[in-house]
């Protein structure tokens, strides 16, 4: 089974707080791993992918990998009202199928 | 900044009718991909292609989908005989290398009456 599961919120924040996403993914063996968001109505958008274990920083945007744990994580520092959508988080589990998560509405509150 | 266009932006049929959405993918991406969205829904892996062939296919990519790639820019999706459940959004996307970094086109919107 190609399995990624992420709470689907939604996730409220203040402006200026910390939003924590979170992902797993069921396949060991799966190498990459994404995030996009998705505004209402448009399609998915890139923030970051992740290959390694460990943190990997981008602007207000942090990715974490633990693949013993098989869990993605996304946080986004400083949190603005324009951050508010859904995030997806996507895992390439053959080199040519890539699944998404059902995604998490986040809400940036002014 | 290059982007992936789809064609048409919405269309509606009538239930067992084949529908074709169009695809140009960027110039020098190689592998190509279909992704639906159910309303409300999650997005959902269809099937990816590369080098003039299907490379993986969902479960939910039956005999009733097809896809092809008739001429160097375009790549189609063929619905036959849609069922009213075919509605919703199907995404292209394509990816330059097989580190399936994906740029999605805007979406073709079906509805099945």
């Amino acid at each position: 089974q190609k399995e990624v599961e992420q709470n689907s919120g939604p996730l409220s924040v203040p402006e200026g707080a910390i939003a924590s996403l979170n992902c797993t993914y069921s396949d060991r063996g799966s190498q990459s791993f994404f995030w996009y968001r998705q505004y209402s109505g448009k399609s998915p958008e890139l923030i970051m992918f992740i290959y390694s274990n460990g943190d990997k920083e981008d602007g207000r945007f942090t990715a974490q990998l633990n693949k013993a744990s098989q869990y993605v994580s996304l946080l986004i520092r400083d949190s603005q009202p324009s951050d508010s959508a859904t995030y997806l988080c996507a895992v390439n589990y053959n080199n040519n199928d890539m699944r998404f998560g059902a995604g998490t509405r986040l809400t940036v509150k002014p | 900044e290059p982007e992936v266009t789809q064609t048409p932006s919405h269309q509606v049929t009538q239930m067992g009718q084949e529908v074709i959405l169009r695809c140009v993918p960027i110039s020098n991406h190689l592998y190509f991909y279909w992704y639906r969205q159910i309303l409300g829904q999650k997005v959902e892996f269809l099937v990816s292609f590369y080098n003039n062939e299907i490379s993986e296919k969902s479960e939910i990519f039956d005999d009733q989908f097809s896809v092809e790639r008739p001429d160097g820019s375009n790549f189609t999706l063929k619905i036959r005989s849609t069922k009213l459940e075919d509605s919703a959004m199907y995404f292209c996307a394509s990816g330059r290398d097989q580190a399936n970094v994906l740029t999605f086109g805007a979406g073709s919107r079906l509805t099945v009456l």
